[in-house]
């Protein structure tokens, strides 16, 4: 199976803040990535597909970039409602495996 | 709009078998577009795919839980469902069930989750 990686696995930071979320798989997944938000309690959400495609309603200041093995989640200016916990999903190939996960969290 | 709803027991015997049942509206099932995904995550941990099914009966089974593991469709009631055997405490978690729209997977529609406890 396919291993992805993130990092950090936590962070802090304030409203208004760039946000960099790095995702790593363990070999070559072209850019078959997606990118999921979690509230405590919530199912998670689908933000970014493709590793760059915007999902319908999910707001632009989310952007997601890379290929091969490496891959960002950009939130250009973090709102109180983006603090939550990010994972990366590749989907290249079966069994689909998800990172370990991000945790935003307010400075 | 299309909603999920996992339903079934919360607390199953080790051994067992956990049952549960993904209840699918606004969209149907045998519509030939999507696979039908079942994802759990550990209690405070990170989430692990299980498996999924078109509705032809087609299945993607997870490995690591394959040998105890079945996905159903059953298109007259736009339901889908996991059942996974013998069963042990390290199998208690929140199961969702989700909607995948394929090439790319985009898991874009998800249950709210149902917790699984295995316990005797």
């Amino acid at each position: 199976a396919i291993q992805m990686t993130q990092s950090p696995s936590s962070l802090s930071a304030s409203v208004g803040d760039r946000v960099t979320i790095t995702c790593r798989a363990s070999q070559g997944i072209r850019n078959d990535l997606g990118w999921y938000q979690q509230k405590p309690g919530k199912a998670p959400k689908l933000l970014i597909y493709a590793a760059s495609s915007l999902q319908s309603g999910v707001p632009s200041r989310f952007s997601g970039s890379g290929s091969g093995t490496d891959f960002t989640l950009t939130i250009s200016s973090l709102q109180p409602e983006d603090f939550a916990t990010y994972y990366c999903l590749q989907d290249y190939s079966y069994p689909f495996t998800f990172g370990p996960g991000t945790k935003v969290d307010i400075k | 709009q299309v909603q999920l709803q996992e339903s079934g027991p919360g607390l199953v015997k080790p051994s067992q078998t956990l049952s549960l049942t993904c209840t699918v509206s606004g969209v149907s099932l045998s519509s030939g577009s999507y696979y039908w995904s079942w994802i759990r995550q550990h209690p405070g941990k990170g989430l692990e795919w299980i498996g999924y099914i078109y509705y032809s009966g087609n299945t993607y089974y997870n490995p690591s839980l394959e040998s105890r593991l079945t996905i159903s469709v059953d298109t007259s009631k736009n339901q889908f469902s996991l059942k996974l055997s013998s069963v042990t405490a390290a199998d208690t978690a929140v199961y969702y069930c989700a909607r995948v729209t394929p090439h790319p997977e985009e898991f874009d529609y998800w249950g709210q989750g149902t917790l699984v406890t295995v316990s005797s």
